[in-house]
């Protein structure tokens, strides 16, 4: 079946604009996390969901990062005012079932490089 | 906070020959994972360990887990150039779902 898919996979924007990155989950996942990978780096967690349900967003890095799963499948990971350091990959992952063991499936990513 | 970390940074061997990467967390966790990343890909799960002393072998790869010394191995028999990626281990935060924790990685490059 279909993985995780995200849109765009490449974003370049001027600093100061807003952006808008998407996530497609795989169909019935209940679990989606969306995590920032910079060059060199390992993930790390911003925010997940259960179904529509934001349970944690401890990791996002200021009030400009946003997120929302309105309808409990596809994700929307939205910057404001882009800053360079926000420049990174930024990864979706679902997964079945909240707090089992079933691991994380993730996507090929957004690349965002803020000029 | 749970940390995690990964040695070594940075690994270059030649095909057919052995060797480990470790990795260490601060903190207790009952699940482990092992992910594969190549240049300008997503990660690919390799192996989830769930237990004191579990031991997964897939090919050439082979993850144990020891939770009392916090520390997980991917071992490397035999290695062959397709096994050239770079290598997070991620361990789940205990009581927050499952939020993971990634190490800083171990880029691998097997040299014929």
């Amino acid at each position: 079946g279909a993985g995780v898919s995200q849109s765009p996979r490449y974003k370049v924007a001027k600093r100061g604009q807003d952006v808008a990155l998407r996530c497609d989950p795989i169909s019935g996942h209940v679990s989606l996390f969306w995590y920032q990978q910079a060059l060199g780096q390992g993930p790390e967690f911003l925010t997940y969901f259960q179904n529509e349900a934001q349970l944690d967003k401890s990791g996002l890095p200021s009030d400009r990062f946003f997120a929302e799963r309105p309808e409990g499948s596809v994700s929307t990971l939205k910057i404001q005012r882009t800053q360079q350091e926000d420049s990174a990959v930024y990864l979706c992952a679902s997964s079945p079932v909240l707090g089992s063991i079933e691991t994380q499936y993730f996507g090929p990513g957004t690349r965002l490089l803020v000029l | 906070e749970l940390k995690v970390e990964q040695n070594p940074l940075f690994l270059s061997m030649q095909e057919g020959k052995n060797y480990t990467i470790y990795c260490n967390y601060s903190t207790t966790s009952d699940r482990l994972y092992w992910y594969r990343q190549d240049p300008g890909k997503s990660l690919e799960s390799l192996f989830v360990l769930l237990s004191n002393g579990a031991v997964k072998q897939e090919g050439r790869l082979m993850a144990s887990l020891d939770t009392k010394a916090r520390l997980s191995t991917l071992h490397i028999t035999a290695a062959v150039h397709d096994l050239s990626a770079t290598y997070f281990c991620a361990v789940a935060n205990t009581g927050t779902a499952s939020k993971l924790t990634f190490g800083t990685g171990t880029r691998l490059q097997v040299t014929l």
